[in-house]
């Protein structure tokens, strides 16, 4: 089955520069989520998309961005990257509405983002 | 708000043996809970979900979790541990209504010794 697809999978940036990650959902999904681990600690939600529109936000700081396109894929963009923005950057995608939904949400294998 | 609490950093369980993993939560209303396992390097994986219904719920590779309303806890269980179930567990919670993003514990480090 199709699963959540994160590119890329590793990605070296030097401070200051800006980085782009992708995220194409499980097809027919209308949702995609973006979280945050760092070395050591759970995920945190960054930010959430429904239908190309922003559905939640969460610690999600100034210097990040992101869009949910037509095709539903998803970009998170990143300037003045910092040393602490160096972790692991989970997407996931569900079938789901701002309202009740019991979809669970299915994680692609993450892009690990170094900041040296 | 929500949150979920795993009050053990690391369980050590022999093989073959059962192993539970702990987990409680706060919620505002009906709680939505989940387990997934990350191993190395990789991302979460989907072991099981609590909407309603049955308290004790079966999930994949022979893992379930039983719900206690009463004492808002969600704990993954397994009767028998295989040394491959070594990996980083995660209680997450959200709301059933509403936001769907998910709210994580600090996750739990099984470790399954042959």
């Amino acid at each position: 089955a199709a699963g959540v697809i994160q590119s890329p999978r590793h990605l070296i940036k030097e401070k200051r520069e800006t980085a782009t990650l992708k995220c194409y959902p499980i097809p027919r999904h209308d949702t995609v989520y973006w979280y945050q681990q760092g070395p050591g600690q759970d995920p945190q939600f960054l930010i959430s998309f429904y239908e190309k529109m922003q559905s939640d936000k969460g610690s999600i700081p100034d210097r990040f961005s992101a869009q949910q396109f037509s095709d539903y894929h998803s970009e998170l963009n990143m300037s003045s990257l910092e040393l602490g923005d160096s972790a692991l950057y989970f997407c996931a995608s569900s079938l789901g509405t701002s309202g009740t939904s019991y979809n669970e949400q299915f994680f692609g294998p993450g892009t690990r983002l170094t900041v040296l | 708000a929500q949150s979920v609490a795993q009050p053990e950093d690391q369980v050590n369980v022999a093989e073959g043996n059962p192993l539970t993993v702990k987990c409680t939560y706060s919620v505002s209303g009906n709680p939505y809970l989940f387990w997934y396992v990350q191993y190395p390097n990789r991302g979460l994986q989907f072991l099981l979900k609590y909407i309603t219904g049955d308290n004790l719920v079966k999930g994949s590779y022979g893992f379930e979790a039983e719900f206690n309303k009463s004492q808002t806890s969600f704990h993954l269980k397994k009767p028998s541990a295989l040394v491959s179930d070594s990996a980083l567990y995660f209680c997450a919670v959200r709301r059933v209504t509403g936001f769907q993003k998910l709210v994580f514990g600090t996750g739990t480090r099984l470790l399954v010794s042959p």
